[in-house]
């Protein structure tokens, strides 16, 4: 399997509610990321979270890392249409050279 | 504005026709990087560079060449393209691999048909 995985792979809400990611992964990490893309478009990067830090925060975004675990969340608070999007987590593996290696994503549905 | 730009957005070409797919950075980044991305498959890199003349190969480098011959620009090269190339290519640079402190910013997406 990969080495990032997410779950749910399709989230449907309604705006307003909150809506949690999560990631799961396999080896050592120099750090976790999150991005967002929307359909057949560029991904864009939402925050960075590094293999020492347990939580941060960005605006309405909320990322926790449990590297005992392995895993990681994505929080998105008070959502709204426009964060309907595939969010993609992607793991910086420890002494790879920068790779980043991808999830196959969450598609997450915002219904007004 | 910082961006990495890529050229053609679009692009349907014929079974052994050599193309190359342009990728250019303003930010100064030293790193770079091709993904494709397929249904199913997810986001897959094909080869980076951490910097001028430094290249090498990720995971499915197969039927592709890349150079770095100058800081901002990275092409990607398919030399006799096949139909399995047919994909969603995206390029992404990085200010550095230092210590993992930053994330990539990607270009818009080279959608290829290869027929």
């Amino acid at each position: 399997s990969q080495q990032g995985e997410e779950d749910p792979q399709a989230l449907s809400i309604q705006e307003g509610e909150n809506a949690t990611m999560n990631c799961s992964y396999k080896t050592s990490i120099n750090n976790l990321q999150w991005y967002r893309q929307n359909s057949g478009r560029g991904l864009v990067h939402l925050i960075l979270i590094r293999s020492n830090e347990r939580e941060k925060h960005s605006g309405r975004l909320r990322v926790t890392l449990d590297t005992s675990k392995k895993s990681s969340s994505l929080l998105i608070t008070a959502s709204r249409a426009a964060d309907t999007a595939s969010y993609f987590c992607a793991t910086d593996l420890y002494n790879q050279g920068g790779k980043l290696i991808f999830g196959q994503g969450t598609e997450l549905s915002v219904k007004p | 504005e910082a961006q990495v730009t890529q050229n053609p957005r679009y692009l349907i070409t014929v079974t052994g026709k050599k193309l190359t797919v342009t990728c250019s950075q303003n930010m100064n980044h030293e790193y770079m990087s091709w993904y494709r991305q397929d249904p199913g498959l997810g986001l897959r890199q094909i080869y980076y560079s951490m910097n001028v003349e430094v290249t090498d190969k990720g995971d499915v480098p197969e039927g592709y060449k890349v150079s770095r011959k100058e800081k901002r620009n990275f092409p990607l090269i398919l030399e006799s393209p096949s139909p399995n190339q047919t994909s969603l290519y995206f390029c992404a640079s990085s200010l550095s691999i230092d210590q993992g402190r930053y994330g990539y910013t990607f270009g818009s997406g080279t959608r290829l048909t290869v027929v």
